[in-house]
């Protein structure tokens, strides 16, 4: 069966300091991976989305970055913290044509 | 622009009796439509869905409602339970082109089920 990790479960760091989230799917081989941010709450904000190694698509104008280096891992970055980044953070996988998302069990992080 | 809208933030409902929670869409191109179950701190969960070719799905206590001509879904959990407590979330598919598919999300409804 496809599990999907995320890691840290939680994250508090300083405005202007670095940030790296990973994701990973096990059970599955060239899935489509996706990044989500749920901010105060309530909805779900797409931020990137891959259909394979190396291709990013950026879904917002934002201060994170995503990269896929492996055909199951998905990492979320950012060089420089913001307030506004604060938020929980969802990774989710489908299998290539399919509709249904599955997701991670998400990273909270707080930027002070 | 919101292209699939939960006009109810919250529901309230008692225990064994029906929740109905509703989703608006407004592009008639969406084909496929998805409900997720989010509990605080945790990943949405996969509930239910319904292609377009249909207007009724059921799987035990869940049931998914389309009605194409008013672009319009629900969710009907009967009977309710506590543990139904969550946000609820409706997703259409957007097929884009190269094959990759999308998820467009309402903002959700919260239901809290009283003992």
């Amino acid at each position: 069966s496809q599990t999907i990790h995320q890691w840290p479960a939680t994250l508090v760091q300083p405005v202007g300091s670095p940030l790296s989230l990973e994701c990973t799917v096990e059970g599955t081989s060239n899935p489509n991976l996706y990044w989500y941010r749920q901010a105060a709450g309530r909805g779900l904000q797409l931020l990137f989305y891959s259909v394979g190694i190396g291709q990013i698509s950026s879904e917002v104008p934002q201060n994170l970055s995503a990269s896929r280096p492996q055909d199951r891992q998905f990492i979320l970055s950012s060089k420089k913290l913001l307030l506004s980044d604060s938020g929980f953070y969802l990774c989710a996988w489908t299998g290539q044509m399919q509709e249904t998302q599955y997701f991670g069990p998400g990273t909270r992080l707080l930027v002070l | 622009d919101q292209q699939v809208k939960q006009n109810s933030p919250s529901l309230s409902v008692q225990e064994g009796r029906i929740s109905i929670l509703n989703c608006d869409y407004t592009n008639s191109m969406f084909d496929y439509f998805l409900w997720y179950k989010k509990y605080p701190a945790e990943g949405p969960t996969f509930l239910i869905s319904i292609s377009s070719i249909k207007d009724k799905n059921e799987d035990g206590r869940f049931t998914v409602f389309l009605n194409k001509s008013a672009k319009h879904l629900s969710l009907h959990i009967v009977p309710s339970q506590p543990g139904d407590s969550a946000v609820y979330f409706c997703a259409a598919s957007d097929l884009e082109a190269g094959n990759n598919r999308k998820l467009i999300w309402g903002l959700g409804t919260s239901l809290a089920v009283n003992p």
